[in-house]
């Protein structure tokens, strides 16, 4: 499988905690995309980083790639109750100027007040 | 600009019937994705359209089809439905052309439970 895996499944922090997410994948990319759901509904795009980049930051969020590994992170600081949800990852295989958009499982992000 | 609709937003239905899901995608863009969303499955990727021609497909059944209208709106359809079909149907617009692969703007989903 191409899709990204992330890690951990669940994580549960509190308030002001910062938060981070892990993500491999296996093929080689053109970029990795982070989205957020919110329980039953659509995704909400964050933040997508070339294969060329190694690091991207949009406010309270920090993503890194690392090719090498075939591995990113994506870190919220400061994290608020409104940041629970489940993160994906996605990779846009390098491979297929057709591509697609490969999704992990997800990690389900709770925030404690 | 408006974002992407889906309709309808809830549906129920019985096996063996089919089932038609709209999507309207943002104003100017001319690629068009699905996805299915299950708990054991995940987000998996059904096919994609751009300029009303299929790009792409997922490994879905051929019960399982699509198309995209000369205004960029698209729907799927869904024949003889199986209990298994129940899920989050996500659509998702682009304003990726030929070259640039960009992010995905999701609408808010279709779920469709089969009885």
């Amino acid at each position: 499988s191409q899709q990204g895996e992330e890690d951990p499944q669940a994580l549960s922090i509190q308030e002001g905690e910062n938060a981070t997410m892990n993500c491999s994948y296996k093929t080689s990319i053109n970029n990795l995309q982070w989205y957020r759901q919110n329980s039953g509904r659509g995704l909400v795009h964050l933040i997508l980083i070339r294969s060329n980049e190694r690091e991207k930051h949009s406010g309270r969020l920090r993503v890194t790639l690392d090719t090498s590994k075939k591995s990113s992170s994506l870190l919220i600081t400061a994290s608020r109750a409104a940041d629970t949800a489940s993160y994906f990852c996605a990779c846009w295989d390098r491979g297929s100027t057709l591509g697609r958009l490969y999704f992990g499982r997800g990690t389900q992000l709770t925030v404690w007040p | 600009k408006a974002g992407v609709t889906q309709t309808p937003r809830y549906l129920i239905k019985t096996r063996g019937q089919q089932v038609t899901l709209s999507c309207s995608p943002i104003s100017g863009h001319r690629s068009v994705s699905w996805y299915q969303q299950t708990p054991g499955q995940g987000l998996q990727f059904l096919f994609e359209y751009f300029s009303e021609t299929q790009r792409n497909k997922g490994n879905f059944p051929g019960r399982f089809s699509g198309r995209q209208f000369s205004n960029s709106r698209s729907e799927m359809n869904v024949s003889t439905l199986e209990l298994g079909d129940s899920a989050l149907y996500l659509c998702a617009s682009s304003p990726w052309g030929r070259l640039f692969p960009s992010e995905q703007f999701f609408g808010p989903g279709t779920r469709l439970t089969v009885l």
